[in-house]
């Protein structure tokens, strides 16, 4: 069965510093694969997605993502963090119509 | 905004209890997915509805149901309540049943069952 692991449940960094946040999967092949971003009292939105092609995917509010096939892992990255990104941030695998999410990784920004 | 609405916005009810969660997708989307989020059990894949048919099942349980209607809506069934159903349920939508296609979330129904 496909699952989707993100070690880190709470990062700090202080604005204007880089960010990762680290997302595992296991699967046979390789699913489609995304990040998502949920702030406080709303739902999510899709930040970046990744299927096949370059591995380096860039997406919305100046965040990107590095697919790592040997790894199994797709790691979102932003060179300069804002305070407006304190969020929830969610790696999810799809594949089939079978959409599984990590548990979150929580993101506070010191100013 | 999402363009995806989900009524209502906050329930509480109790024990053993029936409840009916409503979502409305963005315009011209035909797929409805259902979530349940919670602090123990994260963000779970409940049950996915494309056109009118039921397309995928997730960690579903048998005391839950949902259908999508043929102007497109869905609803969520949740019956005999425990107090493990306390979570916050959402909708999303998205234009096809494709799975790399993005997924459109509304702004979740908080239910609580005292």
């Amino acid at each position: 069965a496909q699952s989707v692991t993100q070690p880190d449940i709470h990062i700090t960094v202080s604005e204007g510093a880089s960010l990762e946040l680290r997302c595992n999967y296991s699967y046979g092949a390789t699913p489609y694969l995304f990040w998502y971003v949920q702030s406080p009292g709303q739902g999510l939105q899709l930040l970046l997605k990744y299927f096949s092609g370059d591995t380096l995917v860039q997406g919305i509010k100046g965040f990107e993502a590095e697919f790592k096939r040997s790894q199994s892992s797709f790691n979102l990255r932003k060179p300069s963090v804002h305070w407006s990104d304190a969020a929830e941030y969610f790696c999810a695998v799809a594949n089939n119509n079978d959409m599984r999410f990590g548990a979150g990784t929580r993101l506070t920004v010191k100013p | 905004d999402s363009g995806v609405t989900q009524t209502p916005k906050h329930l509480i009810t109790a024990t053993g209890q029936r409840v009916t969660l409503r979502c409305s997708p963005r315009s011209g989307d035909l797929s409805v997915y259902w979530y349940q989020q919670s602090l123990d059990q994260g963000l779970q894949f409940l049950i996915q509805y494309y056109n009118g048919e039921e397309r995928a099942k997730g960690n579903i349980l048998e005391r839950f149901s949902a259908q999508q209607f043929p102007d497109l809506h869905s609803e969520l069934n949740l019956s005999s309540l425990e107090l493990g159903d306390s979570a916050l349920y959402f909708c999303a939508s998205s234009v096809t049943d494709f799975s790399y296609n993005e997924q459109f979330f509304g702004p979740g129904t908080r239910l609580t069952v005292l």
